[in-house]
């Protein structure tokens, strides 16, 4: 399985819900991330967990919650969004470093979230 | 910060005719990634140069790493429709962060 799932695949919310988005991978890997991809830019990473924990927070705000349950799932807990935050949320997973050559990332199809 | 630059930032081309995406990235890189995302799907990894001046081919595509690890570029030879989308670099100079350039869109005209 070389496949990284994520839930749901669109996703409408009020800037006063709180909502979920959800992404599992299967390939052993042990690091994991969330970018978010505004309509004709490049992928703009927010955090890294490596080995279920935070390395990398890209100083995303702190509506934005990530959580790592176990090493094949990644959750992004949302709270009090702005319309300027909808975008296509990826997850993608990678083996873990072992050494100055890493291993390409794999990327989900993405949540397209559009926050009214 | 570190930063990837990526041009052009478009590119029409008639079907047949070659293309190329450029890179160049502010400090030394220990690897470079190149993605392809597809119109309304998600970055798909094409290939990875680690090595100072390496060149990699994948059938019409031919991938270079500059020898001062801090260039890197994408040719196409004889596009198809089916290269249509958006190529991106991504450089890496330590851990886990992948700094993505801008992207280069490229539509192939039949």
């Amino acid at each position: 399985d070389t496949e990284v799932t994520q839930t749901p695949k669109h996703l409408v919310m009020g800037m006063t819900n709180k909502k979920s988005l959800k992404c599992e991978q299967h390939m052993g890997h042990r690091a994991m991330y969330w970018y978010k991809q505004k309509a004709k830019k490049p992928p703009e990473l927010m955090f890294v967990y490596s080995y279920e924990k935070l390395s990398i927070n890209e100083s995303v705000p702190s509506r934005f919650s990530p959580e790592c349950p176990n090493s094949s799932l990644l959750n992004l807990h949302l709270h009090a969004l702005q319309p300027e935050d909808s975008a296509l949320y990826l997850c993608a997973s990678s083996q873990a470093p072992s050494g100055p050559s890493y291993n390409e990332q794999f990327f989900g199809p993405g949540t397209r979230l559009t926050v009214l | 910060g570190q930063q990837v630059m990526q041009i052009p930032q478009y590119q029409h081309v008639q079907e047949g005719e070659d293309f190329t995406t450029y890179c160049n990235s502010s400090t030394t890189l220990s690897n470079i990634q190149w993605y392809k995302q597809r119109p309304g799907g998600h970055p798909v990894f094409l290939i990875q140069l680690v090595k100072s001046g390496e060149v990699k081919k994948q059938k019409r595509l031919t991938f270079q790493f500059g020898e001062a690890k801090k260039n890197s570029s994408l040719h196409i030879t004889a596009t198809q429709t089916t290269d249509v989308g958006t190529y991106f670099c991504a450089g890496r100079r330590y851990g886990n962060k992948l700094v993505f350039g801008a992207g280069t869109i490229l539509r192939v005209k039949s």
